[in-house]
C-alpha cells in the first residue's frame, strides 16, 4: 500500500537555524509529493509539491527534492524564523487517484 | 486568506441537535472533499465529491451526510453526534480527481464540540 513516513517531533530549533524534516514515502508507480503546513487555528497550506523525480519545489524559502531512489522528499530551510512554527505535513498522491495519503505530521518550535 | 471558505468557524451542538457546515470555493475546482482532524492527527478523509457526484465515502457513519448542492458548495449535514465526533472538519479542493498531481486547497476548518 502507499505510506509516509515523517521524522518524529516535535522538533525545536533557535530562530536562524537551518532546518531538515526527513519524509519517506512507498508507493507504486511515480506519485506526486506534497509538503502542506498548518499554522495554528488555521486549516492545511500548501507548501511546495514536485510531481517527477529529480523535482525540486520551492516556496517562502523551504525546499525538498523528489529523490525516487530514495524514495524520500525532505523538507529543508536554510535559516527558520519564528514564524514558521507550525505542524509540517508530507505527503502523496497517486495518478488517477483521490486521496491524499499524509505522514503523522512534524510540530516544529522555532525560539527567539 | 484562504480561498476555501468554510461557515461557521465554531460550533457547540448537543448529541440531539441538527446542525450543517457549509464550504464554498470559487476556484471553478470540479472536486471537494471532507475532512475529519483530530488534535496532534493528519487529516482523515470522508467523503470526495467529483463533478457533483459522491466518488468516496470512506465508511463514514450515516449521522454524516454529505451534500453538493453545485459545483461551488458543499455541505455536511450533522444529526445525533457522539462526543468522540469533536474534532476540526476540513474542507478541500481541487481542480478535479482524475489527475493526482494536483493539489488540494484546504479552508480554515470548523472547529466542533459536542456536548
Amino acid at each position: 500500500g502507499n505510506s509516509v513516513t515523517q521524522m518524529e517531533g516535535p522538533v525545536t530549533l533557535s530562530e536562524e537555524a537551518f532546518l531538515t524534516i526527513n519524509c519517506t514515502y512507498t508507493a507504486t508507480g511515480y506519485p506526486s509529493l506534497f509538503w502542506y503546513v498548518q499554522y495554528p487555528g488555521e486549516g492545511l497550506q500548501l507548501l511546495l509539491k514536485a510531481t517527477k523525480a529529480d523535482d525540486k519545489g520551492s516556496n517562502k524559502g523551504f525546499e525538498a527534492t523528489y529523490r525516487k531512489e530514495t524514495t524520500s522528499f525532505h523538507l529543508e530551510k536554510g535559516s527558520v524564523q519564528v514564524s514558521d512554527s507550525a505542524v509540517y505535513f508530507c505527503a502523496l498522491s497517486r495518478q488517477g487517484a483521490q486521496k491524499l495519503v499524509f505522514g503523522q505530521g512534524t510540530r516544529l518550535t522555532i525560539n527567539p | 486568506d484562504t480561498e476555501v471558505t468554510q461557515t461557521p468557524k465554531h460550533l457547540v451542538m448537543g448529541m440531539t441537535n441538527k446542525k450543517s457546515l457549509k464550504c464554498e470555493q470559487h476556484m471553478g475546482h470540479r472536486a471537494m472533499y471532507w475532512y475529519k482532524q483530530k488534535a496532534k492527527k493528519p487529516p482523515e478523509l470522508m467523503f470526495v465529491y467529483s463533478y457533483e457526484k459522491l466518488s468516496i465515502n470512506e465508511s463514514v457513519p450515516s449521522r454524516f451526510s454529505p451534500e453538493c448542492p453545485n459545483s461551488s458548495l458543499l455541505n455536511l449535514h450533522l444529526h445525533a453526534l457522539q462526543p468522540e465526533d469533536s474534532a476540526l472538519y476540513l474542507c478541500a479542493s481541487s481542480q478535479d480527481t482524475d489527475r493526482g498531481r494536483q493539489p488540494q486547497h484546504f479552508g480554515d476548518g470548523t472547529r466542533l464540540s459536542i456536548l
